[in-house]
């Protein structure tokens, strides 16, 4: 069993939809959970950091942490065709410097 | 640079070849890591680096590969006698302190590597 799973879609949704992009985690001492989004044939770039439980917001984009759980999710509201990407959930335990990505989750939207 | 450089960007060598692929970071930045990324999946920890030193190299797959920092900025992960399934984006990424800290690791475009 790989420590973070991740659906790797493809989600295709119209202009304007609530997206919802999760992941499952088996490692209790991750503490440090992140999204990164990766344009094709282009490096990853964070998106949002959240530590430990709990919600953040920046714009349209809110990430959520449930750590009794163990699960992640990302909302993107008003889902624009830039948003076209693979979105890539990230943790990091306190004890180490390794940051473990998901698999993925390819998303498009359409106009 | 404004951000990571990678080079080469893309590389094509023939199986049992011997590669190198150069990484230089954002400067100022203490911590290096390499990452492997193979079509639709996830990128996958190879080794990191803070200054000159290989904190964690758990990541590497065998004694075929290899990477160094040798003056604390630039780094060269170098692959041995490649294989077809070496075949991949090796990614790089750098950060002002250790990723546990805030999470933010600044990535490079890539080496995409293809093995025949």
């Amino acid at each position: 069993q790989k420590e973070v799973e991740q659906d790797p879609g493809p989600l295709s949704v119209p202009e304007g939809a609530i997206v919802s992009l999760n992941c499952t985690y088996s490692n209790s001492a991750f503490q440090y959970f992140m999204w990164y989004r990766q344009y094709s044939r282009k490096g990853p770039e964070l998106l949002m950091y959240t530590y430990s439980s709990g919600n953040k917001e920046d714009g349209r984009f809110t990430a959520q942490v449930d750590k009794s759980s163990k699960y992640i999710s990302l909302f993107i509201r008003d889902s624009q065709p830039s948003d076209s990407a693979t979105y890539l959930c990230a943790m990091i335990s306190y004890n180490t410097d390794k940051l473990i990505f998901g698999t993925g989750t390819r998303l498009q939207v359409f106009p | 640079g404004a951000g990571v450089s990678q080079t080469p960007s893309n590389k094509v060598t023939e199986k049992g070849k011997y590669v190198e692929l150069r990484c230089d970071p954002i400067s100022g930045h203490t911590a290096l890591y390499w990452y492997r990324q193979s079509l639709g999946q996830g990128p996958e920890f190879l080794i990191y680096f803070q200054g000159t030193g290989a904190a964690d190299d758990s990541g590497l797959p065998n004694d075929r590969f290899f990477a160094v920092r040798p003056e604390g900025s630039v780094s060269t992960l170098k692959i041995q006698r490649t294989e077809r399934g070496d075949s991949a984006v090796y990614l790089c990424a750098s950060s002002q302190k250790a990723g546990g800290l805030t999470g933010e690791l600044f990535f490079g475009e890539g080496s995409r590597l293809t093995v025949l």
